[in-house]
């Protein structure tokens, strides 16, 4: 079964420009997480999708967006970009029946996004 | 306010001893999930294990094991006979029931020395 896969890999943006991450998960899986991760703040929570709904938030600015598509795949928007937002963006799938027992969350490779 | 302490951010050792990671969690939740995961070089997060709260059972696979005591909100992981591919970041984290929200610790830097 192949894992979760990120695209790009690595991406150099300008302050000031957007960019937009995707995500594949898990054949089968419908929940999907993004987490960014700065040496200084560690890993932290941006969203989660489920069935093309967000279902949980982090505390993060407005600037950060995400959406999911009916087949499961995911993307984050991150508008007028700032030096702050140089990261690693992991993205995670889960499987998740509503009202069932909660699975754990498998990771894909992460983009790292430098922004000059 | 969830939140998880791992207050050893480097620990090296030399292959073949034992090594203790601790995680120490706050929740206010009864029911909760604490997760073991391991960030090797490469930078993808590898799930270890899943323990929910009302299992206190102690787990062990292979060289590792995870000790889970609700009475000191710690759930601590050790690696038996350590080996230089153990090396990694491992991060212990927290979720509340239903919710696939992650609350990570800031990660422990493992280097296993030849």
């Amino acid at each position: 079964k192949a894992g979760v896969t990120q695209t790009p890999r690595y991406l150099i943006k300008t302050r000031g420009q957007q960019v937009t991450l995707s995500c594949s998960p898990i054949s089968g899986h419908r929940s999907v997480s993004w987490y960014q991760q700065t040496p200084g703040q560690g890993l932290q929570f941006l969203f989660e999708y489920f069935s093309e709904t967000q279902r949980n938030k982090g505390n993060f600015p407005g600037r950060f967006s995400g959406r999911q598509f009916s087949n499961s795949r995911s993307e984050m928007n991150v508008s007028t970009l700032e030096l702050g937002d140089s990261a690693l963006y992991l993205c995670a799938s889960s499987w998740d029946l509503a009202g069932g027992p909660w699975y754990e969350q498998y990771f894909g490779p992460g983009t790292r996004l430098t922004v000059t | 306010a969830q939140k998880v302490t791992q207050a050893q951010t480097e620990i090296s050792v030399v292959e073949k001893e034992d090594v203790t990671l601790d995680c120490v969690y706050e929740t206010r939740d009864t029911t909760y999930y604490l997760f073991w995961y391991k960030q090797p070089p490469s930078g993808e997060l590898v799930f270890l294990i899943r323990r929910n709260s009302f299992d206190e059972q102690n787990e062990i696979s292979g060289r590792y094991s995870w000790n889970f005591q609700k009475s000191t909100s710690s759930f601590n992981f050790t690696i038996t006979a350590s080996q230089v591919v153990d090396s990694a970041v491992y991060f212990c984290a927290l979720s509340e029931a239903g919710a696939q929200k992650l609350v990570f610790g800031q990660g422990t830097r493992l280097t296993i020395n030849p």
